[in-house]
């Protein structure tokens, strides 16, 4: 079975500033990685995913992403933060097959919380 | 429509009455999750749907909890008996070929 750990529950920065999410995951086979954003009140919005391919992948919002296969991590990053992007986190994963069955496994959440 | 639709998107409901939770998918995906978040928590999967069988449904807290799925559209999460620690938003999710489309859930409070 696949899982996914999330590093930091908490992260404070100022604006403007550069942040960095932190994920690893364990699974014995390939998986597909995701992050998903929700901010207070609202559902899950997908911000980005790993497929194949490229192993930096950009999302919405001017996030991104790097799958490390070797590290088994996929860290979220983005270079200066507005105040807008404070919200909670969240990774996942799920393994890689050919039909859309199978469970989707996500980390904790690491609430994002943006100061002027 | 084009997005996951939950219904109701709020419950109160008094303990020990039974409820039961909608979700209608995107048209044409096969896979659908459902999900469980209590404040201030992460995601506990409850159950997952491939069609109208249900090949995953460790995650159910318990006998009270079940769900089923017609047609292989819309899907019902019912609870019976409910107790004051399900409260939380249920979140229904629809899976395309790799992704998961989330719904905006249902917030269940029971007093």
């Amino acid at each position: 079975a696949q899982s996914v750990t999330q590093l930091d529950s908490q992260v404070p920065v100022f604006e403007e500033a550069p942040v960095e999410l932190r994920c690893n995951y364990s699974s014995s086979v390939s998986v597909y990685l995701f992050w998903y954003v929700q901010y207070p009140n609202q559902g899950l919005q997908l911000l980005l995913k790993y497929l194949s391919g490229s192993t930096l992948v950009k999302g919405i919002n001017g996030f991104e992403a790097e799958f490390n296969k070797s590290q088994t991590s996929f860290h979220l990053r983005k270079p200066s933060v507005h105040i807008s992007d404070t919200a909670e986190y969240f990774c996942a994963v799920r393994i890689r097959q050919e039909t859309s069955g199978s469970r989707l496994t996500f980390g904790e959440g690491t609430q994002l919380t943006v100061n002027p | 429509g084009a997005g996951v639709s939950q219904s109701p998107s709020n419950k109160v409901t008094e303990k020990g009455k039974d409820v039961e939770l909608r979700c209608d998918p995107i048209s044409g995906h096969t896979a659908l999750y459902w999900y469980r978040q209590s404040l201030g928590q992460g995601l506990e999967f409850l159950i997952y749907f491939q069609g109208n069988s249900a090949p995953d449904k460790s995650g159910l807290p318990s006998d009270r909890f079940s769900a089923e799925r017609t047609g292989g559209s819309v899907s019902t999460l019912t609870i019976q008996r409910t107790q004051q620690e399900d409260s939380a938003v249920y979140l229904c999710a629809s899976v395309g070929r790799t992704e998961a489309f989330f719904g905006q859930g249902t917030r269940l409070t029971v007093v």
